[in-house]
């Protein structure tokens, strides 16, 4: 079955950088794009953007541009959330999600991580 | 622009029906969509991607309670003999290149 393990919870400073790291498992890792989710507190889902785990390219929500970076490791099947010059309004559960499309298209996320919070504070 | 508008809040009885509603933003009214579930303390479940004709894919294991239906650009949910642990937030989905948005949620009271 199809798992996605997130790693666990960060307290960062205001200014720092954070990567949180999602390992797949129960399907071929590069077949299908994975989204990285987030909900701050009290809040509804924002979309942060996408990264294909083939050949590794990206497409990142205008919110997020310049200020975060997805990556992947194929050998191990996880993929990676950098975020960096990080504020308070940054505190929130951030979640992998895998989409549902097979092959080069993307759009309905089928499976989610169980998420992990981020925690900004001085 | 794409835009999913959901009511705020919703409820209905223990063992009662209720149909949830996720509005397409005109120009976009052909759009599929997909539903989730946030129960209080959990992280999102995919419960279904619904087409604008109405079929719909259902994620693993989501009970025969749960169905989806579309009329020009409203998406619904329909949960029926509602169990108190339907009692959670509902989200839409939808997608166009190179972008994901979601509606605002609706929060599901179980009376």
């Amino acid at each position: 079955q199809v798992q996605l393990v997130q790693s666990g919870a960060e307290v960062k400073k205001p200014g720092a950088s954070v990567k949180v790291s999602c390992k797949a498992s129960g399907y071929t890792f590069t077949s299908y794009y994975m989204h990285w989710v987030r909900q701050a507190p009290g809040q509804g889902l924002e979309w942060m953007g996408i990264i294909n785990p083939s050949g590794g390219s990206s497409t990142y929500a205008q919110n997020f541009q310049g200020r975060v970076t997805m990556t992947r490791d194929t050998s191990t099947g996880t993929v990676y959330l950098e975020m960096s010059r990080l504020r308070s309004e940054d505190t929130a559960v951030y979640y992998c999600a895998r989409d549902s499309a097979q092959g080069g298209t993307w759009g309905s996320v089928g499976y989610w991580g169980q998420g992990t919070l981020v925690t900004v504070s001085s | 622009q794409l835009v999913l508008t959901q009511s705020p809040s919703a409820s209905a009885s223990l063992g009662a029906s209720v149909k949830l509603t996720c509005t397409l933003s005109s120009g976009h009214t052909n759009y599929a969509i997909a539903w989730h579930q946030q129960q209080p303390e959990k992280g999102p479940r995919f419960l279904m991607k619904l087409n604008s004709d109405g079929s719909h894919n259902k994620g693993v294991e989501i009970p025969d309670r749960f169905s989806g239906s579309s009329s020009g650009a409203e998406r619904y949910l329909t949960i029926s003999s509602l169990q108190s642990e339907d009692e959670a937030d509902y989200y839409c989905q939808t997608w166009s290149t190179g972008i994901v948005i979601f509606g605002g949620g609706t929060k599901l009271t179980v009376l």
